[in-house]
């Protein structure tokens, strides 16, 4: 149950788009379409942002959208807004019938 | 409005029990499996556990295997984690949120409770 690989920061301006990725192995990301995302913002609880991969729960911008290639999945943020600034997470479905987080990922927009 | 609402958090000595409740409404609880996820403080989120919606599977990650147990009464509306000889690394805010197996953390979340394993 080792945790999935994401970088500790990414930064972009109003306007452009960044990706953060996600890595695991063939036992989590790359074996199952089970990838969510989280938003979290200081001292709040965690928000859903994308499942199953590239799905948006209702309510979320179609500016974030999730991919996923072998064992790495993408969060896409297009046309960055200040309020994006939060922490980022991935987690994913296991061979166990746990889950596991990413570290997170810290993003800042310039 | 669907609400899930933490509580028995607090302060506790290593090697102590403590147990969370989360309780919930507004949804039909009784039809949604249910996970905690905790986070340590100025840290990343960690999976602790999950119960299906009626109660007859568990999992937990390996860190609370043996220690802790997730439970549920869906009479009451209302999750349960009894956590057994409590060490220091499992100082951290404790959320309760829907979703099944393989929905992983799912739509609503709990504002969180605290809990601090300190001598």
């Amino acid at each position: 149950q080792s945790a999935l690989t994401q970088p500790a920061s990414v930064s972009g301006s109003p306007g452009q788009s960044i990706t953060i990725s996600c890595t695991g192995t063939s036992s989590d990301v790359g074996g199952y379409n089970y990838v969510s995302w989280y938003q979290q913002h200081p001292g709040k609880a965690p928000k859903l942002m994308i499942y199953d991969v590239s799905n948006r729960p209702s309510g979320v911008s179609n500016r974030f959208s999730g991919s996923k290639s072998g064992n790495t999945a993408s969060l896409t943020i297009s046309g960055l807004q200040a309020e994006d600034e939060a922490d980022y997470y991935c987690s994913s479905y296991t061979s166990t019938s746990t889950w596991v987080f990413g570290g997170g990922t810290k993003l800042t927009v310039l | 409005q669907v609400q899930l609402m933490e509580s028995g958090g607090g302060v506790v000595q290593p090697g102590r029990s403590l147990r969370l409740s989360c309780a919930a409404s507004g949804f039909s609880f009784s039809r949604n499996g249910m996970h905690w996820v905790r986070q340590a403080p100025g840290k990343g989120l960690e999976w602790v556990a999950l119960i299906w919606s009626d109660g007859s599977n568990k999992y937990y990650v390996d860190s609370v295997k043996g220690r802790f147990t997730i439970s549920r009464d869906n009479s009451k509306n209302t999750l349960y984690l009894q956590m057994n000889s409590l060490r220091a690394d499992d100082t951290a805010v404790y959320y309760c949120a829907t979703g099944g197996e393989r929905d992983g953390p799912r739509d609503y979340w709990g504002q969180g409770t605290l809990v601090t394993v300190s001598s």
